[in-house]
C-alpha cells in the first residue's frame, strides 16, 4: 500500500520560530509537493520538487523554503513562522510518468501563536 | 494557465437523496480531470479520474464524472448518498497529463442528514 508519511499531526509553534514539516515517502516517487489548505481557498501549492536537489516555487512561495536531500524526504521550512502561516499542510507525491495522480499524506494542522 | 471552480462551497441533502457536486475548468490545452475526497481529520484520496476514452468515469462507491468538453466542465454525481459520503470534495485538473501541474478547486462541503 502507498504510504506518504507527515512526521506530526499537530503542532503550536510561536511567532519568530524557525519551524520544520517532514515528509516522506515509499514509492520511490520523483515528485513531491507542499499544500497548504484554507477554508474557501481550496489547496494552494508552495513548493514542488521534481528531483533531489531541484525545487520549483508554486502559487505561494513568501515565506517558505524547502529541502530534498533523499528522493524519499521533502521538507517544508518555515523560516521565522507568523500567525498567518496558520493552516493545514499537506504533503503529496507522484510518479513522473504521465497519467498518474497525486497521493498525500494526512496532513499537518500548524497553528502559530 | 489553467483554473478550476468549483461553484458550491456547500451542500446539504439527506440520506438516500441524489446529488451533484459543480466543476467547471477553464484552459486552452487539453487536460486531466480527478476529484479527490477528504475525510475529516484525514488526507486527501483520489475518487475518480478521466485522463482519455470514455467520458464517462465511475468510482468504486457509487460515484460518476462525466467530462463534457463544450461545456469544460466535470461534475459529479452519485443517485442515492449514505451518511459515510459527508466529506469535502475537491475538483483538480493537470495539464499535460502529469501531476506536476496540478490546480485545485475551493472544495465543496457534502453534508449528508439523516
Amino acid at each position: 500500500d502507498v504510504k506518504v508519511t507527515q512526521s506530526s499531526r499537530y503542532l503550536v509553534k510561536r511567532t519568530g520560530e524557525k519551524v520544520f514539516l517532514e515528509c516522506v515517502q515509499d514509492m520511490d516517487h520523483e515528485n513531491m509537493f507542499w499544500y497548504r489548505q484554507d477554508p474557501g481557498l481550496g489547496l494552494r501549492l508552495i513548493y514542488f520538487s521534481y528531483d533531489v536537489k531541484m525545487k520549483e516555487k508554486g502559487d505561494i512561495p513568501e515565506g517558505y523554503s524547502v529541502s530534498r536531500e533523499k528522493k524519499e524526504r521533502f521538507s517544508l521550512i518555515l523560516e521565522s513562522a507568523s500567525t498567518n502561516q496558520t493552516s493545514m499542510y499537506l504533503c503529496a507525491s507522484s510518479s513522473q510518468a504521465l497519467n498518474t495522480e497525486a497521493f498525500f499524506g494526512q496532513g499537518t494542522r500548524l497553528t502559530v501563536v | 494557465a489553467q483554473s478550476v471552480t468549483q461553484l458550491d462551497s456547500q451542500v446539504p441533502v439527506f440520506e438516500e437523496a441524489p446529488v451533484e457536486l459543480r466543476c467547471n475548468y477553464s484552459s486552452s490545452v487539453s487536460v486531466y480531470l480527478f476529484w479527490y475526497v477528504q475525510y475529516p481529520n484525514q488526507g486527501l484520496q483520489l475518487l475518480l479520474k478521466y485522463l482519455s476514452g470514455s467520458t464517462l468515469v465511475e468510482s468504486i462507491n457509487g460515484f460518476e464524472a462525466e467530462f463534457n468538453k463544450s461545456q469544460t466542465s466535470f461534475h459529479l454525481r452519485k443517485p442515492s448518498v449514505h451518511i459515510s459520503d459527508t466529506a469535502e470534495y475537491f475538483c483538480a485538473v493537470s495539464v499535460g497529463g502529469s501531476a506536476r501541474q496540478l490546480t485545485f478547486g475551493s472544495g465543496t462541503q457534502l453534508t449528508v442528514l439523516p
